[in-house]
């Protein structure tokens, strides 16, 4: 069964870094998301993508986030300049259209020290 | 305000009895909602989607219910096992077809042997 893959599964950084998260989402899907989770809590919407535009952000999406498909395959999550409060789980998910399932990937631990 | 509430944290049930789980939203008119199942330290799980013309949708031991008039979905586990313990979440999507999911906080369900 194809699936969502997500590299790397953990990432630890200095506060102040960039850092980059890598996703492969299912290749005929055409939606792709970013979604957050701090350890203990629930799973927050970052922002949606589709036809290689951003459709919706949300208010977590700010200045600091950007999202880029570069290649026809990986979808990426650039955090600029990490704060102590980016920690937390980031799931990349994909979804083929209007009305059928997400598929989440495994998921990035990202620590910011 | 927007709310999605989920009925408890925690449910404690008893291996083969019936798990109930609730799902409540407010100032949502969701085209569509989504039940998942995550286990600790993974990505959430598609298990069934409900559209807002059905009452409701059943699959093996699953059903789920959605009466978009309480503004509630009721999600049933029958014969309980222990492999059914983890956190269920509910999901909307905004009408928006696809573009932002809004996850509620989840319940943690322990069915005990």
């Amino acid at each position: 069964e194809p699936e969502v893959t997500q590299t790397p599964s953990h990432q630890v950084t200095q506060m102040g870094q960039e850092v980059i998260l890598r996703c492969v989402p299912i290749s005929n899907h055409l939606y792709f998301y970013w979604y957050r989770q701090i350890l203990g809590q629930k799973v927050e919407f970052l922002v949606s993508f589709y036809n290689n535009e951003i459709s919706e952000k949300s208010e977590i999406f700010d200045d600091q986030f950007s999202v880029e498909r570069p290649d026809g395959s990986n979808f990426t999550l650039k955090i600029r300049s990490t704060k102590l409060e980016d920690s937390a789980m980031y799931f990349c998910a994909s979804f083929r259209g209007a009305q059928e399932t997400q598929y989440f990937g495994p998921g990035t631990r990202l620590l910011v020290l | 305000s927007q709310k999605i509430e989920q009925n408890s944290e925690a449910l404690n049930i008893q291996e083969g009895k019936t798990a109930t789980l609730t799902c409540n939203y407010t100032n949502y008119s969701p085209a569509y909602l989504q039940w998942y199942r995550q286990d600790p330290g993974r990505g959430p799980v598609f298990l069934l989607l409900i559209r807002e013309n059905e009452k409701e949708k059943r699959k093996e031991r699953l059903k789920v219910t959605f009466d978009t008039t309480l503004k509630q979905s009721l999600f049933h586990i029958t014969a309980s096992q222990p492999a059914d313990s983890a956190t269920y979440l509910c999901a909307l999507d905004l009408g928006n077809y696809g573009q932002n999911f809004v996850f509620g906080p989840g319940t943690r369900l322990s069915v005990l042997p």
